[in-house]
């Protein structure tokens, strides 16, 4: 099946400083990918969808300038938090839709975050 | 309300055992339908698809009631290695890219 890579799969970072995950499509072009932060015990969020060449699209209550994401190319979205804080301390995952009318999300391992 | 609710559990479940989880959804124009399934600190995969006419793969049955905006999930004969977080997951439309995930479904299967 198709495979998304995230990378890192876990980060520890001191409080203030940037910490950048990149999310690659391994053997397909994803023009649409999706980014989600889970927190223990909770559901997925959607936090953006990062469309390849154009500007992401936020969700309600997302940061964009805390939450850079860029889509350069059709196989790799970055998500950059910046100036992280401890309440960012989190389970991202990215996603990406096989195909134009691709419905299943394939998911990306996931990174987890802790702020200290 | 939330969009999709579901029983958080846990359910605890002996080893052969048949377990159903429940899945109600809000939004009346969702078109599309899944069940994935999470393991602890993983990412979540496809489980499976749920069909208007409902569907069955193996042990695992899927069914869904446009009527009472609710989707089901039957795993019979249960294995240990079914132990996990079931999501049900709604998309609004049919291009993937509006999917609302619900809390999940924890089944702990015991030997």
């Amino acid at each position: 099946g198709a495979v998304v890579s995230q990378h890192p799969s876990r980060v520890i970072c001191k409080s203030g400083t940037s910490v950048k995950i990149e999310c690659r499509s391994l053997d397909f072009q994803a023009t649409t990918m999706f980014w989600y932060r889970q927190f223990p015990k909770q559901s997925l969020m959607l936090m953006a969808t990062s469309n390849e060449g154009s500007k992401a699209t936020y969700e309600q209550g997302v940061e964009k300038d805390k939450f850079l994401i860029n889509h350069a190319s059709l196989t790799l979205s970055t998500l950059t938090v910046t100036s992280a804080h401890p309440e960012d301390s989190s389970f991202y995952i990215c996603s990406a839709l096989m195909g134009q009318w691709g419905t299943e999300a394939f998911f990306g391992q996931g990174t987890r975050l802790t702020v200290v | 309300r939330k969009e999709v609710e579901q029983d958080p559990g846990p359910f605890n479940v002996p080893e052969g055992a048949t377990v159903a989880f429940n899945c109600t959804y809000s939004n009346s124009a969702s078109q599309s339908f899944f069940w994935y399934r999470q393991d602890c600190r993983k990412e979540p995969k496809l489980l499976m698809s749920v069909y208007s006419s409902g569907n069955e793969d193996g042990r695992f049955t899927a069914q869904l009631n446009r009527a009472s905006q609710y989707i089901s999930l039957l795993i019979r004969d249960s294995k240990l290695s079914d132990s996990a977080t079931y999501l049900c997951v709604v998309d609004r439309n049919n291009a993937g890219n509006m999917l609302t995930f619900g809390g999940g479904t924890r089944l702990m299967v015991k030997p």
